[in-house]
């Protein structure tokens, strides 16, 4: 079965560092993968997708994941954190029957 | 203006009581999707629609109904039979089933 795991349930970091949040995933097959940020009380906004092509993705505000097949790993990151980075980011699996498998979630937190 | 509308943002409900959720997009989308967000979980599928009039089970379903009448709206009916309906619901929607999903803001549902 496929699954998704988000190593770190909570991230803090300082504001101009970097960002390095981690997924793993299991799955039998070179699957599409997702990440998405969710602000408090929001929905969810897709920040990148892999399918297939480059295994580095550039999203949206900077971020970045690559996908490394030998790790089963897509982690996320962005060079210099902002102070609206602060959400929870969710990395997601689209399993053979086209339905999304969600991690846990990853809160951000940024300090000034 | 192109999205995904859902309504109420905040809901109360009595145990006992049906309530009804409303989540319509205007995207053109075939597919669409009802989550549901717990604290420090990732999201579930409810349930999902391939098309107009047909709608599948997804991992929790018990508890809720769906309808797909029209192409554009997608409500989620929660009944009196689901234990603990307090949560954060969330309606996506797709292109098609392999697309990538589009989130709504959501509906918060406390039971009182």
């Amino acid at each position: 079965a496929q699954s998704v795991t988000q190593l770190d349930s909570h991230v803090s970091v300082s504001e101009g560092t970097p960002v390095l949040l981690r997924c793993n995933y299991s799955s039998s097959y070179s699957p599409s993968l997702f990440w998405y940020v969710q602000h408090p009380n929001k929905g969810l906004q897709l920040l990148l997708k892999y399918t297939s092509a480059a295994t580095l993705v550039k999203g949206i505000n900077g971020f970045e994941a690559e996908f490394k097949k030998s790790e089963t790993s897509f982690h996320l990151t962005k060079p210099s954190a902002h102070m609206s980075d602060a959400a929870e980011y969710f990395c997601a699996l689209m399993d053979s029957s086209y339905k999304l498998i969600f991690g846990s979630g990853t809160r951000l937190l940024v300090r000034p | 203006d192109g999205g995904i509308t859902q309504s109420p943002k905040y809901l109360f409900r009595k145990e006992g009581q049906n309530v009804t959720l409303s989540c319509e997009q205007n995207l053109n989308h075939d597919a669409m999707y009802w989550y549901r967000q717990d604290p420090g979980q990732g999201l579930r599928l409810i349930y999902y629609s391939q098309i107009v009039n047909d709608f599948q089970k997804g991992d929790i379903a018990e508890g809720y109904s769906v309808s797909r009448e029209k192409k554009e709206s997608f409500p989620l009916t929660v009944t009196s039979a689901q234990k603990n309906p307090t949560a954060f619901y969330l309606c996506a929607s797709s292109l098609g089933l392999q697309d990538t999903q589009y989130f709504g803001p959501g509906t918060r549902l406390t039971v009182l």
